[in-house]
């Protein structure tokens, strides 16, 4: 069984571009969700979908930011107009029930 | 005040040593609790889930007081491969499955 699976793995972007993150689940799972850790800080959470569905975004930044979990394919978490503090390691879990587990994170660095 | 909080550490020990870490929490109303370990800032993986009766996975056992809003991590005979920052985790008050992360503690295991 494939675990939570996350592409790219590193990132570079410009400032002003924008990144687009990849992250699919588990097989089985049907909740997604989002966390970002800044360097030398713990892990924030971002952002809980199910299919088609925004659970709950209280930890989404209000602007630039934003998620989808389209029917078909992985989750997307899209950063529009990047810049040098959207620099961290942005994590992807995905539960069936209670437990959260994580993939292995895509690093994005802004120039 | 931190809604988990946890003594960052280092802990120094040597193999062979038992070793405690403690977390408090904010919220009286949450749910679910866990610890996570995590690899110089790779993804963090589920260690295990903490219930009320305390329970035991090998040479880690973890205890919860709700009355005192405190969770703990016993490690015993610890081993070189312990080394980590571990991480307390509780569910948000929701239950929409934010979880809220302490800073966590980190353990060097030395021969």
């Amino acid at each position: 069984n494939a675990g939570v699976m996350q592409n790219p793995r590193h990132l570079v972007r410009r400032r002003g571009q924008e990144a687009r993150l990849r992250c699919s689940p588990m097989k089985g799972h049907s909740h997604v969700y989002w966390y970002r850790q800044l360097p030398e800080e713990g892990l924030k959470f971002m952002v809980y979908l199910q299919k088609e569905n925004i659970i709950d975004e209280s930890g989404m930044p209000k602007e630039r930011f934003s998620a989808e979990f389209p029917k078909e394919g992985p989750s997307i978490l899209r950063i529009q107009q990047v810049v040098r503090g959207d620099s961290a390691a942005y994590f992807c879990a995905s539960s069936w029930g209670a437990e959260q587990y994580f993939g292995p994170g895509t690093r994005l660095t802004v120039t | 005040r931190k809604e988990v909080e946890q003594d960052p550490g280092p802990f120094n020990v040597p193999e062979g040593a038992t070793v405690a870490f403690n977390c408090t929490y904010s919220n009286s109303a949450s749910q679910s609790f866990f610890w996570y370990r995590q690899d110089c800032r790779k993804e963090p993986k589920l260690l295990m889930s903490v219930y009320s009766s305390g329970n035991e996975d090998g040479r880690f056992t973890a205890q919860l007081n709700r009355a005192s809003q405190y969770i703990s991590l016993l490690i015993r005979d610890s081993k070189l491969s312990d080394s980590a920052t571990y991480l307390c985790v509780v569910y948000g008050s929701s239950n929409t499955g934010k979880l809220i992360f302490g800073q966590g503690t980190t353990l060097q295991v030395k021969p």
